[in-house]
């Protein structure tokens, strides 16, 4: 396992239709985050679910965005209807259950035109 | 909620010599930990270094130490024997001990190193 891997690594979208993303978690990660990083800032906390259970979800996930985790392993984020606004980095972060430290994957690139 | 807030947006340092990204936070809270995360260009972010705050001494690894000062609520990183490699922007995060699992990350310091 060589960590938290994401895909697609890059997506370019009209506004109006819908995207989904997908992050692999480190196998033996009970925790996974998302995060959202815009341009010239830092990441903001979206959601994140411990094993398959959503724990909390941020003010910004509005109600076009789901997230799921089914089984505990791989999650998907999904945008339905996007706006301008939503072009930003995506970020997947997994830890251990009792461990503090977030590992990241390398984030999609989401461009909505 | 907490902020966390890096006033500096860009630092420049020579190879071999020492830099000190600064980070202030605001909170209520007593049991928190605070972190300094590394993203080089293009390449996913990297934890650099942790601090409990229950913890007095100041935390280390290698060329990383940080200067925590829990009152004045500071939490800067200091980067001995600077490397090329070292480029890249560094935030600094904040985590509740409390409530909810997020890390509430700063706006960034991008720090350029030359030759």
């Amino acid at each position: 396992d060589t960590g938290v891997s994401q895909d697609p690594r890059h997506k370019i979208t009209k506004r109006g239709q819908n995207v989904t993303f997908r992050c692999d978690p480190i196998s033996e990660h009970n925790r996974l985050y998302w995060y959202r990083q815009t341009l010239g800032q830092g990441p903001e906390f979206l959601t994140y679910f411990q094993n398959e259970a959503q724990l909390e979800k941020s003010r910004l996930l509005s109600d076009r965005f789901s997230a799921e985790r089914p089984k505990g392993s791989f999650s998907t984020l999904e945008i339905q209807r996007t706006e301008q606004g939503d072009s930003a980095m995506y970020l997947c972060a997994s830890s251990l259950y009792s461990g503090d430290e977030q590992f990241f994957g390398p984030g999609t690139r989401l461009t909505v035109l | 909620a907490q902020t966390v807030t890096q006033s500096q947006p860009e630092m420049s340092v020579q190879e071999a010599e020492t830099v000190t990204l600064s980070c202030t936070y605001d909170t209520s809270e007593s049991d928190y930990y605070l972190f300094w995360y590394k993203q080089p260009p293009s390449r996913q972010m990297i934890l650099v270094i942790r601090q409990e705050a229950y913890k007095q001494q100041n935390a280390t690894e290698n060329r990383f130490s940080v200067n925590f000062q829990k009152a004045a609520k500071s939490f800067s990183l200091k980067i001995s024997d600077s490397q090329l490699g070292d480029a890249a922007m560094y935030f600094c995060a904040y985590r509740s001990g409390n409530s909810g699992y997020a890390l509430n990350f700063g706006k960034g310091t991008s720090l350029l190193v030359t030759p």
